[in-house]
């Protein structure tokens, strides 16, 4: 069974600092992750996706992929508290049909202090 | 250009009751999914379709069933209601040419009691 395995926090980083999310993946044949971002009671929003190894990024996010170590991470620099929520770590998962269902980790809940 | 719509957005249930949950997108996608996530946990996928009259099942799909007639439209229909379905449930859409890139609606609050 797919499994997507994230340290479920909270994580408190003070506002400015680097913020550091990680996420370990069971199915070696995976090739996509994701990184979805839910505040409470809303639905989630994609804000990263990355399909290599190494480093991608965007603005103040970058999305870190290590293959060989089954492990992505995201960074989030100069943290805001609007940063604050559930961020969840997702891996594309193959099907007959070709749709791209996704299997989610739990989340990790940030907390950006002011 | 609503983007994914579901109605209702609560609902109580009684044990044994249905109920149809409704999904619609206006972005004229191809790729449709239900996921339900519980208090604390990720979401898990239901039910999913590549187009109109195709569905398949996903990781967690006792319970439920789905029909696709339109690009549009994918309900999800709950029977026999039962404390486990007690969950939100998302829907989301995909284009082909990008499904990495879906698109949630606000979901649906769902308690049976």
């Amino acid at each position: 069974q797919k499994e997507v395995e994230q340290n479920s926090g909270p994580l408190s980083v003070p506002e400015g600092a680097i913020a550091s999310l990680n996420c370990t993946y069971s199915d070696r044949g995976s090739q996509s992750f994701f990184w979805y971002r839910q505040y409470s009671g809303k639905s989630p929003e994609l804000i990263m996706f990355i399909y290599s190894n190494g480093d991608k990024e965007d603005g103040r996010f970058t999305a870190q992929l290590n293959k060989a170590s089954q492990y992505v991470s995201l960074l989030i620099r100069d943290s805001q508290p609007s940063d604050s929520a559930t961020y969840l770590c997702a891996v594309r998962v193959r099907s007959g049909g070709g749709a791209d269902g996704l299997t989610f980790g739990k989340g990790t809940h940030l907390i950006i202090q002011p | 250009n609503a983007g994914v719509t579901q109605t209702p957005k609560f609902r109580i249930l009684k044990i044994g009751q249905s109920m149809t949950l409704q999904c619609t997108q206006d972005m004229n996608h191809n790729y449709m999914y239900w996921y339900r996530q519980d208090p604390g946990m990720g979401l898990k996928l239901i039910y999913y379709s590549v187009g109109a009259g195709i569905t398949d099942k996903g990781e967690v799909p006792n319970g439920y069933n789905v029909s696709r007639s339109t690009t549009e439209d994918f309900p999800l229909r709950l029977e026999l209601a039962a404390p486990s379905q007690t969950s939100v449930y998302f829907c989301a859409s995909s284009d082909k040419t990008r499904t990495y890139e879906q698109y949630f609606g606000p979901g649906t609050r769902l308690t049976v009691t």
